[in-house]
């Protein structure tokens, strides 16, 4: 059973970066068609999709925050990270670490994290 | 970027009611779609994929229809435990966009 566990800092100063990490266990990384991707709500709203990376190292991100994304995968262990930087207060979520696989034509998003809080505030 | 909406936002139905939810998508996503439930203090659950499709587990009172841009999402017998928000996701295109989603509750 795979299980996506995220990891970092709660709270974040405002302009500084936000670094989480998604550590992956009960299978590779590496193994399937899959992407591992980031996404995230804030309280009482609904879900936004950060961006994803492959096990190439490929990643996709939103263009609503595009210049402030890095997601990177480190295969060695097994893990998956995410960094946004100049962050604000509208950054403030539970973010969540999930895989994706793709099946064909199909993409869904199947294994999720439990979420982490990050709270963004001097 | 491809905008989704849901309606409505909420509903409260007794148990056994037959429930009912629309997805609309602002341009043509064929048949790419996914349904999910998040219960309160949980990660989203994956119930349907590609419109119509059920994911392994899932009950079969939960079912999804539809095509291009409106979809429609059912539980044709309200059980206590469907108490959730339920989302709308489109992967037509990225970036994978959600619909607001629709809180569920019981009478």
């Amino acid at each position: 059973q795979v299980q996506l566990q995220e990891s970092g800092p709660g709270l974040v100063k405002p302009s500084q970066t936000l670094s989480l990490t998604c550590t992956v266990s009960g299978g590779s990384i590496t193994s399937g068609n899959y992407f591992w991707t980031w996404i995230r709500q804030p309280a009482g709203e609904g879900l936004e999709w950060i961006g994803r990376v492959s096990t190439s190292g490929s990643t996709n991100s939103n263009p609503s925050l595009k210049t402030r994304v890095t997601i990177s995968v480190d295969t060695s262990k097994n893990q998956f990270s995410l960094r946004l930087s100049s962050v604000t207060a509208a950054d403030t979520a539970l973010y969540y670490c999930a895989r994706q696989r793709r099946i064909e034509w199909i993409e869904i998003f199947d294994y999720w994290g439990q979420g982490t809080l990050v709270t963004v505030s001097s | 970027d491809i905008q989704m909406t849901q309606s409505p936002s909420s509903l409260s139905a007794s148990v056994g009611d037959r429930v009912t939810i629309t997805c609309q998508a602002s341009q043509d996503i064929s048949n790419f779609l996914n349904w999910y439930q998040q219960k309160p203090g949980k990660a989203p659950k994956l119930l349907i994929y590609d419109a119509s499709n059920f994911e392994t587990g899932v009950p079969s009172r939960f079912s999804g229809s539809g095509s291009g841009t409106d979809f429609t999402f059912t539980i044709s017998s309200l059980q206590p435990e469907d108490i959730a928000t339920y989302y709308c996701q489109q992967y037509d295109s990225l970036p994978f966009t959600f619909g607001p989603g629709t809180k569920v509750d019981i009478k």
